[in-house]
């Protein structure tokens, strides 16, 4: 069972170009979210999607889009990179109970924009 | 804005030793508040949870302390392992919308 797989682990690029991050789940989850974890700042939410072809906005989501076109699927997209844009990116995915709301989270993509 | 309030920065505890990270919040639509762990290289996981109608939850050698008046929560780590060495994240959730909203992280260290 392998989770939450983010691809790329690692990347670099130049200001001004694109990229777009993939987050897979298979573990059926509705909702799935993207966060970036800046020293100092904790994690802090992009964009989050409550279900396929849904998505919504979150603390920072300037510079970036997404999509959810499958339910196991949440892409984020960076159109033009800044160097404001080096973070650590997780996604995580969770299906809230009653009892918990657990969000299960990836290991992380690590970009640095030069 | 930051709705969610964690100190201290980091924390260093002598092995055996008792951990304690506090946290505060603003929305009281908040209705779930989750401890995560965060090893080097790693991904948050969920540690241990609490919604507001307790005021005490524990789990080995976790406990989170739940005060709704004062809108704070702690998470307390008995007899401290150097293996619980990690970032700890508190967070909340709740106004329907299942968003996590999270601290800034307390870096804990706990020496041999």
């Amino acid at each position: 069972n392998a989770g939450v797989t983010q691809t790329p682990k690692f990347r670099v690029l130049k200001t001004g170009q694109s990229m777009t991050l993939l987050c897979a789940q298979d573990m059926n989850h509705e909702y799935m979210y993207w966060y970036r974890q800046d020293p100092g700042m904790g994690l802090r939410l992009i964009h989050y999607s409550v279900g396929e072809g849904t998505t919504a906005k979150g603390e920072v989501p300037d510079g970036y889009n997404v999509s959810r076109l499958k339910k196991q699927n949440f892409l984020l997209g960076l159109e033009s990179a800044a160097p404001s844009q080096t973070s650590v990116y997780f996604c995580a995915s969770s299906s809230p109970t009653r009892t918990t709301t657990e969000a299960f989270f990836g290991q992380g993509t690590r970009l640095t924009v030069v | 804005q930051q709705q969610v309030k964690q100190s201290p920065q980091s924390l260093i505890v002598q092995k055996g030793g008792i951990s304690i990270i506090n946290c505060a919040y603003e929305n009281t639509a908040f209705d779930y508040f989750p401890w995560y762990q965060q090893f080097p290289g790693k991904g948050p996981a969920l540690l241990i949870a609490i919604r507001p109608d307790v005021s005490e939850k524990k789990e080995g050698r976790f406990t989170i302390s739940f005060n709704k008046s004062a809108k704070q929560f702690s998470l307390h780590i008995m007899d401290s392992q150097p293996g619980d060495s990690a970032t700890y994240f508190c967070a909340a959730s709740g106004q329907g919308t299942y968003k996590y909203i999270f601290g800034t992280g307390t870096r804990l260290k706990v020496l041999a």
